[in-house]
């Protein structure tokens, strides 16, 4: 596609139940990131996917956090048994080389209840 | 996570001043961007910098990467009303195969018409 794609772009849930973000990349973009925001706050780094292995996944905030990449493209987070304080943007980005800058899509907003 | 010191917090400027913005790290980063965010969007990259000492500008955006390679400035020159947003840098870290970007806390931006 021609830009970043995340769904769904909002998402309410219920605390204790687990959710599932998706991101598709632009077409091409081996290198995969994801990142939180929580209101009016910076962006938290989460994790990063170069082709569909995860090099850097320190930002996982819990074990309660997993994230995956299939056919170099499309992008699965995981929250299991979502808590109050996952509520933020999960924002989504790619790039073409992990050096250049990436772009971002929309966001899911989760919150949860 | 960890996150660079980005000042000011929040201005407010006169629609056709001049505004500034900065960045500071205690890491050297080996590349700086600048992003805009509107409300309900994700950052939109503005300036890549990839050189110390190197000042690139983007039509009435001009940014610059600190020679000690721990800083960028971004200058908006005669602001506009579609200025307003929050502008972030970020900086890319090279250690150990981690290509991830470190994001400022952001400037929030508002123009006074």
């Amino acid at each position: 596609g021609a830009g970043v794609s995340q769904s769904p772009s909002n998402k309410v849930t219920e605390k204790g139940k687990d959710v599932e973000l998706r991101c598709d990349p632009i077409s091409g973009h081996t290198a995969l990131y994801w990142y939180r925001q929580r209101l009016g706050q910076g962006l938290e780094f989460l994790i990063y996917f170069q082709g569909n292995s995860a090099p850097d996944k320190s930002g996982l905030p819990s074990d309660r956090f997993s994230a995956e990449r299939t056919g170099e493209s499309v992008s699965t987070l995981t929250i299991q048994r979502t808590q109050q304080e996952d509520s933020a943007v999960y924002l989504c980005a790619s790039s073409h080389r992990a050096t250049y800058g990436y772009t971002f899509g929309s966001g899911t907003r989760l919150t949860v209840v | 996570g960890q996150q660079l010191n980005q000042s000011p917090q929040s201005m407010f400027i006169q629609e056709g001043e001049d505004v500034s913005m900065n960045c500071t790290s205690s890491s050297i980063f080996n590349t700086w961007l600048w992003y805009k965010q509107d409300p309900g969007e994700g950052p939109v990259l503005l300036i890549a910098l990839y050189k110390a000492g190197e000042l690139t500008s983007n039509g009435r955006l001009t940014a610059q990467f600190g020679i000690t390679r721990k800083d960028s400035f971004l200058n908006i020159s005669a602001s506009i009303p579609s200025d307003v947003g929050i502008y972030f840098c970020a900086g890319q870290e090279n250690t150990s195969g981690t290509y991830k970007y470190i994001f400022g806390t952001g400037t929030r931006l508002k123009v006074l018409a």
